[in-house]
């Protein structure tokens, strides 16, 4: 497809379980983004890959969640030992080069953790 | 660290009428951003500012980028349904980041 794809579109697990959330980002798109967005609230930067850089992982919020991207293509965000505080939309972006090339957005998974 | 103010949170307007929503920082941002989100969707770019005191137009949707470099406005003129949605605005970091901060967002809502 032409854009951001995410898989699941929606995700309901148990407290406690780990989850993997898959984003599979524009052909030719160096840059990759992982945003939280919870109920009300504007969107949390998590982490960001560019090309073969170390990641940026200032915003993850916990050891619990992870993420890597393979390949420097898909990437897999996951969330170890769920906790009902981790019930979001994660929304995953990739662009080309430099904040002049806008953010393309998936649509993103919902997670619910009962 | 940076946060960006989004005003109003909400907002019901009926079709036709004109809407204006900022975002503020007490901090200095070099570029500004907008995004929309439809219900279910990830974030779409409206406009994108690069330079202090610009005004760029994107259809009925017109953005400006404050001259202190610490806000900025979005204006929507005759809105109609598919108007619908929440409004982002977003920035770099600062110091040399590509990371950007998102605003809490405005959501509007337009009556028929």
């Amino acid at each position: 497809g032409a854009g951001v794809s995410q898989s699941p579109s929606n995700k309901v697990t148990e407290k406690g379980k780990d989850v993997e959330l898959r984003c599979d980002p524009i052909s030719g798109h160096t840059a990759l983004y992982w945003y939280r967005q919870s109920l009300g609230q504007g969107l949390e930067f998590l982490i960001y890959f560019q090309g073969n850089s170390a990641p940026d992982k200032s915003g993850l919020p916990s050891d619990r969640f992870s993420a890597e991207r393979t390949g420097g293509s898909v990437s897999t965000l996951t969330i170890q030992r769920t906790q009902q505080e981790d019930s979001a939309v994660y929304l995953c972006a990739s662009t080309r080069v430099g904040l002049r090339s806008p953010l393309h957005f998936g649509n993103g998974t919902r997670l619910t953790v009962t | 660290g940076q946060q960006l103010n989004q005003s109003p949170q909400s907002m019901f307007i009926q079709e036709g009428e004109d809407v204006s929503m900022n975002c503020t920082s007490s901090s200095i941002f070099n570029t500004w951003l907008w995004y929309k989100q439809d219900p279910g969707e990830g974030p779409v770019l409206l406009i994108a500012l690069y330079k202090a005191g610009e005004l760029t137009s994107n259809g009925r949707l017109t953005a400006q980028f404050g001259i202190t470099r610490k806000d900025s406005f979005l204006n929507i003129s005759a809105s109609i349904p598919s108007d619908v949605g929440i409004y982002f605005c977003a920035g770099p970091v600062q110091g040399g980041s590509e990371k950007l901060v998102f605003g809490k967002g405005t959501k509007l809502t337009v009556n028929p």
